[in-house]
C-alpha cells in the first residue's frame, strides 16, 4: 500500500460543477496535509494547507481533514475550465521529515 | 509568494556533459530539496538538506550530486549526462518541515 493514495482519474466535470479529489494516508501520526495543483509542464503550486479536523475554505476550494478517516479532499466549487491541472495530494507524516506526495489526479473542466 | 529561482529553465546538451543546475531561495530556509518528474508522472524525491553541509539521498536512487554550502543556495551536479537523465527537475524549500514547501520553476533537461 503507497503512504499517500489519490483517486486515479482523470477526472472531468463540466463548467460550474463541483470537483471532488480525494486522498487517502496510511501514517495515523500525520500532521500536516496540503494541496497543489499543477499544470503541465510547471512546478506545483501550493492552494491549501490544512493541520486539523474539519473543513477550511479558500474562495471556491474546500479542504476537508478526517484524521479518524485518514483522507483529506479537496472540493472545487463553480470549476472552470482554468483548474483543468492535477492535483497532488502531500502528507507530512509523524515520522517523516520530508513529505510524501500521492500520484497526482488530472482534473479537466470541460466548457 | 516564495522566491526560489532555477536557471536554466530549459537546457538540451550533447551526452557526457557535466551540468550543473543551480538553485537559490532568498527565504533563509534551512530544508531545501530536488526532485525529479517525468512528463505527467510522479514526484520523486532524489536529495534534500537540512542546513549548511548537510546532504541526504532521497528515495530515488539517482546518479547527480548535490552540496550545500551557503543557505540560500543547493545546486545539483550530473557530472557525465546521458539521455536517461532528461527529466525535469524541480526545486523546493520550507522553513519548517510542517510548512508547505514551496518550489521553483523547474529546469527541463533534454540530453541528446
Amino acid at each position: 500500500q503507497k503512504e499517500v493514495e489519490q483517486n486515479s482519474g482523470p477526472l472531468s466535470v463540466p463548467e460550474g460543477a463541483i470537483a471532488s479529489l480525494n486522498c487517502t494516508y496510511s501514517d495515523r501520526g500525520s500532521q500536516s496535509f496540503f494541496w497543489y495543483r499543477q499544470y503541465s509542464g510547471k512546478s506545483p503550486e501550493l492552494i491549501m494547507s490544512i493541520y486539523s479536523n474539519g473543513d477550511k475554505e479558500d474562495g471556491r476550494f474546500t479542504a476537508q481533514l478526517n484524521k479518524a478517516s485518514q483522507y483529506v479532499s479537496l472540493l472545487i466549487r463553480d470549476s472552470q475550465p482554468s483548474d483543468s491541472a492535477t492535483y497532488l495530494c502531500a502528507v507530512k507524516a509523524g515520522s517523516a521529515r520530508q513529505l510524501t506526495f500521492g500520484s497526482g489526479t488530472q482534473l479537466t473542466v470541460l466548457p | 509568494e516564495a522566491d526560489i529561482y532555477q536557471t536554466p529553465r530549459y537546457l538540451v546538451i550533447g551526452t557526457g556533459k557535466k551540468i550543473t543546475l543551480e538553485c537559490s531561495q532568498t527565504m533563509g530556509h534551512d530544508k531545501m530539496y530536488w526532485y525529479q518528474q517525468d512528463p505527467g508522472m510522479e514526484l520523486h524525491l532524489i536529495h534534500y538538506s537540512y542546513g549548511v553541509n548537510s546532504t541526504e539521498k532521497g528515495d530515488l536512487s539517482s546518479e547527480s550530486t548535490v552540496s550545500r554550502i551557503r543557505t540560500e543556495h543547493f545546486p545539483l551536479t550530473l557530472e557525465s549526462a546521458r539521455p536517461s537523465h532528461t527529466s525535469q527537475y524541480l526545486c523546493a524549500s520550507t522553513g519548517q518541515e510542517n510548512q508547505p514547501q514551496h518550489f521553483g520553476d523547474g529546469t527541463r533537461l533534454s540530453i541528446l
